[in-house]
């Protein structure tokens, strides 16, 4: 089975850039999606096919999928982007869709 | 706008099967675009996709559960369901439904609902 790796945590100082990784082998290849979940609530799509974003998503929040690793980037981090960060990409092999173990990121 | 929203009992035994249904609002299940499916999140955990129905009909579910599950569509209600036979305590979770613009990525999802399984 595919398996996509993320770093549990991300502390970031307000202002700066957030970067979130997602490993797996050869995601390159893959569409990667990014989830934003804060606390209590349900995720919601951030970036989808690597980098679009649906309506109402701010410029602040990109995608950029290569090789091994796939990034969301979070300029101008605000203290309400502090949340659990997921990506998702499709199992082809498999035929189902696989989830990253989450980032935490908070805002310092 | 579309709204989900999920609904089932909230408590389970051991053994028995769970059934949730989510109702759909702003838009048809029966159109063929998107990908109506269900997702859990076990407390303190993160998310895990449960499987899809497509085009009124067609399904894919995770191998992990593809022995106890399955999803309906109910296009006179504008709702789909999930059924999930012979729960453990490893089934609590939130379930979440979820509408998907292709079989990966999901842009609108229901609030939620916490299914825990005990005796």
């Amino acid at each position: 089975s595919y398996v996509l790796t993320q770093s549990p945590s991300l502390s970031v100082a307000p202002g700066k850039t957030a970067s979130i990784t997602c490993g797996g082998t050869n995601i390159g290849s893959k569409s990667v999606h990014w989830y934003q979940q804060k606390s209590g609530q349900a995720p919601v799509l951030l970036i989808y096919y690597n980098s679009d974003r649906p309506s109402g998503i701010p410029e602040r929040f990109s995608g950029s999928n290569s090789g091994n690793t796939a990034t969301l980037i979070i300029s101008w981090v605000e203290a309400g982007d502090e949340a659990d960060y997921y990506c998702q990409v499709w199992d082809s092999s498999g035929d189902y869709a696989v989830f990253g173990g989450g980032t935490k990121l908070t805002v310092l | 706008q579309v709204q989900l929203r999920e609904s089932g009992p909230g408590l389970l035994k051991p053994s028995e099967t769970l059934s949730l249904t989510c109702t759909v609002s702003g838009v048809s299940v029966r159109s063929g675009n998107y990908y109506w499916t269900w997702i859990r999140q076990p407390p303190g955990k993160g998310l895990e996709w449960i499987g899809y129905t497509y085009d009124s009909g067609f399904t894919n579910y995770n191998p992990s559960l593809k022995s106890r599950v399955s999803i309906s569509v109910y296009t006179s209600n504008n709702q789909f369901s999930l059924r999930l036979t012979s729960v453990t305590a490893a089934d609590t979770a939130v379930y979440y439904c979820a509408r998907g613009l292709g079989p990966a990525p999901k842009d609108s999802w229901g609030q939620g609902t916490l299914v825990t399984v005990s005796s």
